[in-house]
């Protein structure tokens, strides 16, 4: 069982939808970020949230923290083809941070 | 700006058989970590380093060995491979003070 569960595993949308994915855990975190990593490479931290309740918006992706500090959740507007690519969810220490499975996302043109 | 630079991208091992992949990062970050990414299982950390001469075990370090001789390097060794190793692995550094953290490129390991 994964400390991180992230849903949906897999997402495919047509450009100019909209989509949310989630992160959701049964532990407290202090802090938990958000990768995007593009095949062939390593992750790449989008965001980090800190506080329950913190929305946290970077142009058309809008980051949300939960209230208890155990779930997350990306939403992206008008998704674009440059938005594929696998997001992952992390939470922990600088190191012994864990990673959920992540959401893979494909937008078509 | 090279960042975390691992070697080799690609390689193909027989059971049993031994090798090093190779990290580096040049950003004077204290610490370095190994994890390791199989389908459907997300990254998983392997060992890690907060500081030159200290390495701990993460959540899967079991057929693994790291060393950290300088703060610039941090070596992952398989002593034996087996398939089960089979998977992408990653290097990554962070700052102590920092809470991002850099990943290398990956590094593709096939176990025959």
């Amino acid at each position: 069982t994964q400390l991180l569960e992230q849903s949906p595993q897999f997402l495919s949308i047509q450009e100019g939808e909209n989509l949310t994915v989630y992160c959701n855990s049964s532990s407290v975190f202090s802090s938990l970020q958000w990768y995007r990593q593009e095949p062939g490479e390593g992750p790449v931290l989008l965001v980090t949230v800190v506080t329950g309740g913190e929305v946290k918006k970077l142009k058309r992706l809008t980051f949300q923290f939960g209230d208890a500090r155990k779930d997350s959740s990306l939403h992206i507007t008008a998704a674009q083809p440059g938005d594929t690519g696998l997001y992952l969810c992390a939470g922990g220490d600088n190191n012994d941070m864990r990673f959920g499975a992540g959401t893979r996302l494909t937008v078509k043109p | 700006n090279a960042g975390v630079t691992q070697t080799p991208k690609f390689q193909v091992l027989k059971t049993g058989q031994s090798m090093t992949l190779q990290c580096a990062q040049d950003m004077n970050h204290e610490y370095m970590s190994w994890y390791r990414q199989d389908p459907g299982m997300g990254l998983r950390l392997i060992h890690y380093s907060v500081g030159a001469g200290i390495t701990d075990q993460g959540e899967v370090p079991n057929g693994y060995n790291v060393s950290r001789s300088t703060t610039e390097d941090f070596p992952l060794r398989l002593l034996s491979a087996a398939p089960s190793q089979t998977s992408v692995y990653f290097c990554a550094s962070t700052r102590r003070s920092g809470n991002t953290i850099y990943f290398g490129e990956g590094s593709w390991l096939t176990v025959v």
